[in-house]
């Protein structure tokens, strides 16, 4: 099946800092989508970017999906930003199943 | 996007019992939704996906007649942890797709057993 894998694993940021989190796949991906799991493990959608550019406030994204791989850039990094980052795709050969990478901690220190 | 309520927040319970895990998509019905396991440090991982009026199906290593799975409605599926142990001490999500595919979470639950 469908590999995911993100890097950094672990981040240390400055408030105020900007940050790059990426997220590399194995396959061909249908849907792709980028959530921040807070402290409580609520899973907060993102982005649901499989090819393009999106910005959202100090959030943006961007998939490459012809070099299987997606950013995620965070700026002016606030301690709310806190938690653990995860993408998630849905290979073209199975479809309805969501394969989650395993995630990148960021710790925001004031 | 579509929103997720799971019930119960949490759950402690004695080894050998059984725990109901309910999931409501209150905004949006969908034929088929999806059932993750996390354990601490750990990434998601899918457990199942829930079929309304059918049977679901369960992905490698992961025990049928263990977690029961009913998709009742298209707003409602619950997950059964049957003859529960401390090995499945867990944080169980449930999501559901909307129409273009983007998956929507509950909350979770949080599984503990003695």
């Amino acid at each position: 099946g469908i590999q995911v894998e993100q890097s950094p694993p672990d981040l240390i940021l400055q408030e105020g800092a900007n940050s790059t989190l990426r997220c590399n796949f194995s396959d061909s991906v249908n849907n792709l989508q980028w959530f921040h799991q807070n402290p409580w493990g609520q899973l907060i959608n993102l982005f649901y970017i499989p090819s393009g550019t999106k910005q959202n406030g100090r959030l943006s994204a961007t998939t490459v999906a012809t070099e299987r791989y997606s950013l995620l850039y965070i700026s002016s990094s606030q301690t709310t930003d806190s938690g653990v980052y995860f993408c998630a795709v849905n290979s073209q050969t199975s479809y309805d199943k969501v394969i989650f990478g395993p995630g990148t901690s960021l710790s925001v220190i004031p | 996007g579509a929103v997720v309520s799971q019930h119960p927040s949490r759950v402690i319970c004695k080894s050998g019992t059984s725990v109901k895990i309910e999931c409501r998509s209150l905004d949006f019905q969908a034929t088929t939704m999806f059932w993750y396991r996390q354990f601490p440090k750990q990434s998601l991982m899918l457990m199942a996906t829930s079929n309304e009026g059918s049977k679901a199906t369960y992905e490698q290593g992961v025990e049928k007649d263990k977690f029961l799975i009913n998709h009742a409605s298209l707003t409602l599926s619950t997950l059964t942890v049957t003859s529960a142990h401390p090995e499945d001490s867990s944080f169980y999500i449930c999501s559901y797709p909307d129409r273009v595919g983007e998956q929507f979470f509950g909350p979770g639950t949080r599984l503990t057993v003695l």
